[in-house]
């Protein structure tokens, strides 16, 4: 079945340090690709995604590259602030006979401090 | 602002009570989700609606019952939870029915539940 495999948390930066959260997966079709993120005490935000391979996703500084020969989607940010602690999500999303579900890594916890 | 309305923000139940989650979202969505997370933990799917109508449950036990009234409106009905149920739960939608692999989420905030 489909999985995705997170780097293991927490992470913790200073404020301007260069961030990758690294996520590779395994699908039996073509999945689209998410990263999700979660801020305390709230619901999951879509940041970015990615439907085809080499499709990059970008959203507030953040990125992401579909790589099939890797089957990654690793999750880069030039310069962290404080505001990005969070635990972020990869997911894949893959067709189903019921439509489409979402399978979620475990999460990586971010940590930035000033 | 979250598009996807959750209300309770917080509920704390007896064992022996029944409640309800409520969910609403005016996107015009036509899938709407429950999900269900623990602490430190990814959302687990519990419930999905495609156009008003169930079409996944993810064997869930049957204290936990899913209903949709309209296209907007979701709702959990609980009744005789343990309390290993407590955990923060998740509306969701997107736009697309049935799901479509393209189409993002969109979240609520979610229900706090403590089952005592």
């Amino acid at each position: 079945g489909d999985s995705v495999t997170q780097m293991e948390g927490p992470v913790t930066l200073s404020e301007e340090a260069f961030l990758t959260i690294n996520c590779t997966y395994t699908a039996t079709g073509y999945p689209s690709l998410f990263w999700y993120v979660q801020y305390p005490g709230e619901g999951l935000q879509l940041l970015l995604k990615a439907t085809k391979a080499d499709d990059k996703g970008s959203n507030k500084g953040f990125e992401a590259t579909y790589r099939k020969e890797t089957t990654s989607f690793h999750l880069e940010k030039g310069s962290v602030q404080v505001s990005d602690s969070a635990v972020y999500f990869c997911a894949l999303s893959d067709q189903g006979t019921s439509g489409s579900r979402l399978t979620f890594g475990e999460g990586t916890q971010l940590t930035v401090n000033p | 602002d979250t598009e996807v309305t959750q209300t309770p923000k917080h509920l704390v139940m007896g064992m022996t009570n029944k409640k309800s989650l409520k969910c609403e979202q005016h996107m015009g969505h036509r899938a709407m989700y429950w999900y269900k997370q623990k602490a430190k933990k990814p959302p687990e799917l519990m419930f999905v609606y495609s156009y008003e109508k169930l079409s996944i449950n993810e064997s869930v036990p049957s204290r936990f019952s899913p209903e949709c009234p309209n296209s907007s409106l979701l709702n959990l009905h609980l009744h005789a939870l343990q309390p290993e149920d407590s955990a923060l739960y998740l509306c969701a939608s997107s736009q697309e029915g049935p799901p479509s692999r393209n189409s993002p989420l969109h979240f609520g905030n979610g229900t706090r539940l403590t089952v005592t």
